[in-house]
């Protein structure tokens, strides 16, 4: 079964600094998908970035990049430049590719981030 | 583009009553889930949809709960009946499946908070 872990409960950054969020992952699969999404108190679910397992360049989306080492089994989401609308709970989620494209989502019990002006 | 809806947004009942939610995906995806979000957790998939066949309902309690995507489209959820440890918020999400890309990504809805008393 694949699990995932998020060791922190909770952080807070002062705008405009820079964030790092953890995440860890358990699997015997070679490839595999790992997202972050994030949920801010409105509660709608949002992708932030997705990584997939083969590619070995890290992924990043604007101010949002990750660092990636699958061998570690490492998934982390630094964020730059944090703005006041980056507060929200963050979720890391791996998905094992399925023959159609489609599979589940195996979540962490998300880091809620407060970014302070 | 229209994102994923559901309905209702909250519902309150009392133990023992029948709650159903709605949701309509992403025009074009062929992949809908349901997940249960308890408080402070990340959502745990209940039910995945190809279509309108249910390909994987491995975690979704039978005895109580019922799902359906006649038409494959738009689905329903439903509880009968519920209990007070069902109070927690029902993502709905879907993804494009078997076409397009990226194909594994989901697209979340905003949720229905269930509040069982």
């Amino acid at each position: 079964a694949q699990t995932v872990t998020q060791s922190q409960p909770e952080m807070s950054v002062q705008e405009a600094e820079t964030v790092t969020l953890s995440c860890t992952y358990d699997t015997s699969e070679n490839n595999y998908y790992l997202f972050w999404y994030k949920q801010p108190p409105s509660r709608q679910m949002i992708l932030v970035i997705r990584q997939e397992a083969y590619k070995q360049q890290n992924a990043t989306e604007n101010r949002f990049s990750v660092n990636f080492q699958k061998a570690a089994k490492s998934f982390s989401l630094k964020i730059s430049d944090s703005q006041l609308g980056d507060t929200a709970m963050y979720f890391c989620a791996f998905m094992k590719p399925h023959q159609t494209g489609a599979n589940n989502l195996f979540f962490g019990t998300g880091t809620r981030l407060t970014v302070i002006p | 583009e229209a994102g994923v809806v559901q309905s209702p947004r909250y519902k309150i009942i009392e133990k023992k009553q029948p709650v159903a939610f709605w949701c309509n995906p992403i025009s074009g995806h062929n992949t809908l889930y349901w997940y249960l979000q308890n408080l402070g957790q990340g959502p745990e998939l209940l039910i995945r949809y190809e279509n309108e066949e249910a390909v994987d309902d491995s975690q979704l309690p039978k005895d109580r709960f019922s799902a359906e995507r006649l038409k494959g489209v738009d689905s329903t959820l439903k509880i009968q009946p519920a209990e007070l440890g069902d109070s927690a918020v029902y993502l709905c999400a879907s993804s494009l499946g078997q076409s397009g890309a990226p194909r594994e990504t989901q697209y979340f809805g905003p949720g229905t908070r269930l509040l069982v008393l």
